[in-house]
């Protein structure tokens, strides 16, 4: 069974920096395009970041880019977001997705990992 | 971007209505459609996608139709599992945008 499981949530102050990890199982990680999407706290869902099986094409919401930074490692079926510039409307519960082959979207998701920020 | 807009934003019903939710694309998205059902602590689950096509192991009260830019999710017969907050999210361009959700009540 496909598993993502998230970590590396936290508290961080305004401007600091956080990575997050997505440890995937249950599948042939480097098949699939993943992404990460964000829930704020009471709010909806916003995508952040996508990346291909091959890690080739990158891909952020205009909220996040140039401040975030998208990456895996196939042989060790992660991925990460890296979280640079920080700011307090970034806190939310961020998901690690599946992009599936036969939907061509998200089909599995993380529990999700949450990050606040906040002096 | 892409601009998703659900409506209602809340939904009141009893068990066994006949519920549906609206979603209209800024543009056409052709059939580029997804429903997600979200529970309170929960991650999003995949209900629909390509417009219409139900998700393994959905129940077959869920339905999707439509293309372009209007589409509908339909419950036909709502049970208290139910109960839970829908989102709709194109996926025609790769930046994905969501609905802002329908909570459905009691």
């Amino acid at each position: 069974e496909v598993q993502l499981l998230e970590s590396g949530g936290g508290l961080v102050q305004p401007g600091g920096s956080l990575r997050l990890s997505c440890a995937a199982s249950g599948l042939i990680f480097n098949n699939f395009a993943m992404s990460w999407v964000r829930q704020a706290p009471g709010k909806g869902l916003e995508w952040v970041s996508a990346i291909s099986g091959s890690a080739g094409s990158t891909y952020y919401a205009d909220s996040v880019k140039g401040r975030f930074t998208i990456s895996r490692d196939n042989s060790k079926n992660m991925l990460y977001l890296q979280m640079n510039s920080l700011r307090a409307e970034d806190t939310a519960v961020y998901y690690c997705v599946r992009k599936g082959i036969t939907t061509a979207t998200g089909d599995y998701w993380g529990q999700g990992t949450l990050v606040t920020v906040s002096s | 971007d892409i601009q998703m807009t659900q409506s209602p934003s809340t939904l009141s019903a009893s068990v066994g209505d006949r519920v549906t939710i609206t979603c209209r694309a800024s543009q056409s998205i052709s059939s580029w459609l997804a429903w997600y059902q979200q529970k309170p602590g929960k991650a999003p689950n995949l209900l629909i996608y390509k417009a219409s096509t139900l998700e393994s192991g959905v129940p077959s009260r869920f339905s999707g139709s439509g293309s372009g830019t209007e589409f509908t999710l339909t419950i036909s017969s709502l049970q208290p599992d139910d109960f839970a907050t829908y989102y709709c999210q194109q996926y025609n361009s790769y930046s994905l945008t969501f609905g802002g959700g329908t909570k459905v009540e009691i």
